[in-house]
């Protein structure tokens, strides 16, 4: 099947350096990767969609000035979060349909971000 | 997107089926029910997903009611590998970014 990578895995930085973070899609092409992040015992939550060869769509109250996307090939995509700050640390997950005609999307294994 | 509504918390015995519910009244006509589960600290896994028809794969078995306001997802024999948040969403497809719930968190039990 459809498999996602992201790397780091896990990563710990000092507040007010940047982290950047790559989604890529192993066997097939994404022109659309969504970025979600999710905080301890809560839910995913949408940040922003990333199109290949365009700017990337942000959610309402997602800083697109500290969270750069940049989705320049098929198979990858980066999240890069600048000037981390403690409340950035959290869960970060990707995710990418396989083809146009399928149904489901297939989702990276997460980054862990502690910002410290 | 159409919201949906699941139990917090369920319990099973191991081997046993689990029937997990959920509510989705709002949901248009071209909107599919899609489920996916999260282990801890892993991504989301795709499971199944549903239109009108009921649907069943190697993992699982997709309930829709007539009238789409509801659906029910059965893991048949349950495993302690099952333990997991699982998710039921709404969504028009792959190509829509999915709006996760709090979903229901099923704990199976030896």
């Amino acid at each position: 099947g459809a498999v996602v990578s992201q790397h780091p895995s896990w990563v710990i930085c000092k507040s007010g350096t940047s982290v950047k973070i790559e989604c890529r899609s192993l066997d097939f092409q994404a022109t659309t990767m969504f970025w979600y992040r999710q905080f301890p015992k809560q839910s995913l939550m949408l940040m922003a969609t990333s199109n290949e060869g365009s700017k990337a769509t942000y959610e309402q109250g997602v800083e697109k000035d500290k969270f750069l996307i940049n989705h320049a090939s098929l198979t990858l995509s980066t999240l890069t979060v600048t000037s981390a700050h403690p409340e950035d640390s959290s869960f970060y997950i990707c995710s990418a349909p396989p083809r146009a005609s399928s149904y489901e999307q297939y989702f990276g294994p997460g980054t862990r971000l502690t910002v410290t | 997107d159409a919201k949906t509504t699941q139990p917090t918390s369920m319990d099973c015995a191991e081997g046993r089926a689990a029937n997990l519910p959920c509510n989705h009244s709002t949901i248009s006509g071209n909107e599919y029910v899609y489920w996916y589960r999260q282990i801890h600290s892993q991504g989301p896994q795709y499971i199944i997903h549903g239109l009108k028809n009921n649907e069943t794969n190697e993992m699982a078995s997709l309930i829709i009611t007539e009238d789409r306001k509801s659906s029910t997802l059965i893991l048949p024999h349950a495993t302690l590998r099952d333990t997991a948040v699982y998710y039921c969403i709404v969504s028009l497809g792959s190509g829509y970014a999915l709006n996760f719930g709090k979903g229901t968190s099923l704990l199976v039990t030896p």
